[in-house]
């Protein structure tokens, strides 16, 4: 298994530009997690969706930032306009929904970096 | 989601056992404590989890008190590897978000 897949690892763009990050789930998992981590304010949790629709997206800090899941094996975070104050690493996780507590597995991550 | 307390920080000796506290007193019945890690740069690592029973696996055991209201992570023999920041969640089970908060870094020394 190759576990979750994100793309690219390091992100450099400058303010006011579109970014996508883009994250394959593992094969078979239903339910995936957008995470955002900073110094300043830690992990947290963006958005996730169970079964490719978005449950909650309360996390999401501006409509800026936009998330999708087409299918079952991916997903992409957007973010347009971007802005300085949105470097940060972002993360993606899967796991298996309705399965007795299944735990999340997180890819490597996004680096992003707005200048 | 009930909200859990960890120290900010831990020392422990190689070869020696981390015992890692966490408090999660206002847990629910029906809510489990998992423990993930996160070694510098890298995603979160799954590291086990458990509801009311004591849990073990290769990578650790699970104390759980009888009221469930604090647990502790064990790692008998701590390497230079395990450094990392340990996350105590709480979580109903079926896949509910899952928040982290500050977590204990851990730092092994030699």
């Amino acid at each position: 298994d190759a576990g979750v897949i994100q793309s690219p690892r390091h992100e450099v763009t400058e303010m006011g530009q579109e970014v996508t990050l883009r994250c394959k789930p593992i094969s078979g998992h239903n339910s995936l997690f957008w995470y955002r981590q900073t110094m300043m304010r830690g992990l947290e949790l963006l958005i996730y969706f169970n079964n490719n629709v978005p449950i909650d997206d309360s996390g999401m800090p501006e409509d800026r930032f936009s998330a999708k899941m087409p299918n079952a094996s991916f997903s992409t975070l957007k973010i347009q306009p971007s802005e300085p104050r949105d470097s940060a690493v972002y993360f993606c996780a899967s796991s298996r929904r309705g399965s007795h507590n299944s735990p999340l597995h997180f890819g490597n991550g996004t680096r992003l970096t707005v200048t | 989601d009930a909200k859990t307390t960890q120290p900010p920080s831990m020392d422990c000796a190689e070869g020696r056992a981390a015992n890692l506290p966490c408090n999660h007193s206002t847990i629910s019945g029906n809510e489990y404590v998992y423990w993930y890690r996160q070694i510098h740069s890298q995603g979160p690592q799954y590291i086990i989890h458990g509801l009311k029973n004591n849990e073990t696996n290769e990578m650790a055991s699970l104390i759980i008190t009888e009221d469930r209201k604090s647990s502790t992570l064990i790692l008998p023999h701590a390497t230079l590897r395990d450094t990392a920041v340990y996350y105590c969640i709480v979580r109903v089970g079926d896949n509910n978000d899952m928040r982290f908060g500050a977590g204990t870094r851990l730092t092994v020394k030699p």
